[in-house]
């Protein structure tokens, strides 16, 4: 069974409107991670959020939120104000479990694309 | 600045030939470092964890006999494809994990792999 499902492959906003991207997941732990990566064109993973599964508050990293909501094993990552920078693919990802092995699961991702 | 340090960038080689990767911890000492592997416009999928004087743990469907993994100090893991064909052509990325940290996982800027 997939682990991190991303439904969305595509997506498209105007720019500076706020866009959400899709993620659930599947795990039996207690204790997990999520994660949102952004990788641009080059390649490079670039660590935008986390959120651990204690958190009681969703996490926020300036333009970026992470819509929490553990019951529906949801993850989805908000971007306010969208910038034409932001177009390159999204990948959710999740850690399982405790200690110091941050494996990581990826889901499929999502190509956004921010138009002017 | 940068905090992995990931090399070549790209490496075109002919059928049957070996490459080296390098992933190299540029500030702290990384106990474990991951490999992926990304497919066009697809996943990225853990191909092996790669663990600082001792054996790599590999990934179910994982070749070990054709990716070498070498781990041989905290800075720096080598991950090496062993007469490569076309098929294995892929983007290889690394990441490494500072500790026990939960949250970021810090990734190499990857290695476009081409096999003719």
């Amino acid at each position: 069974a997939q682990k991190i499902t991303q439904t969305q492959p595509g997506m498209f906003v105007q720019e500076k409107e706020a866009v959400t991207l899709d993620c659930t997941y599947d795990t039996s732990d207690q204790s997990y991670g999520l994660f949102w990566y952004k990788q641009p064109s080059s390649g490079e993973m670039i660590f935008l959020i986390y959120q651990g599964s204690y958190d009681e508050q969703n996490a926020t990293e300036g333009r970026y939120s992470l819509n929490f909501q553990k019951a529906r094993k949801s993850a989805n990552l908000v971007i306010s104000a969208s910038q034409l920078g932001d177009s390159a693919m999204y990948f959710c990802a999740m850690r399982e479990g405790r200690g110091g092995y941050n494996k990581l699961i990826f889901g499929a991702g999502t190509r956004l694309a921010v138009h002017p | 600045g940068a905090v992995v340090s990931q090399h070549p960038s790209r490496v075109i080689c002919k059928s049957g030939t070996s490459v080296k990767i390098e992933c190299r911890s540029l500030d702290f000492q990384a106990t474990t470092m991951f490999w992926y592997r990304q497919f066009p416009k697809k996943s990225l999928m853990l191909m092996a964890t790669s663990n600082e004087g001792s054996k790599a743990t590999y990934e179910q469907g994982v070749e070990k006999d054709k990716f070498l993994i070498n781990h041989a100090s905290l800075t720096l893991s080598t991950l090496t494809v062993t007469s490569a064909h076309p098929e294995d052509s892929s983007f290889y990325i690394c990441s490494l994990s500072r500790g026990a940290t939960n949250e970021k996982l810090f990734f190499g800027s990857g290695t476009q792999l081409s096999v003719l």
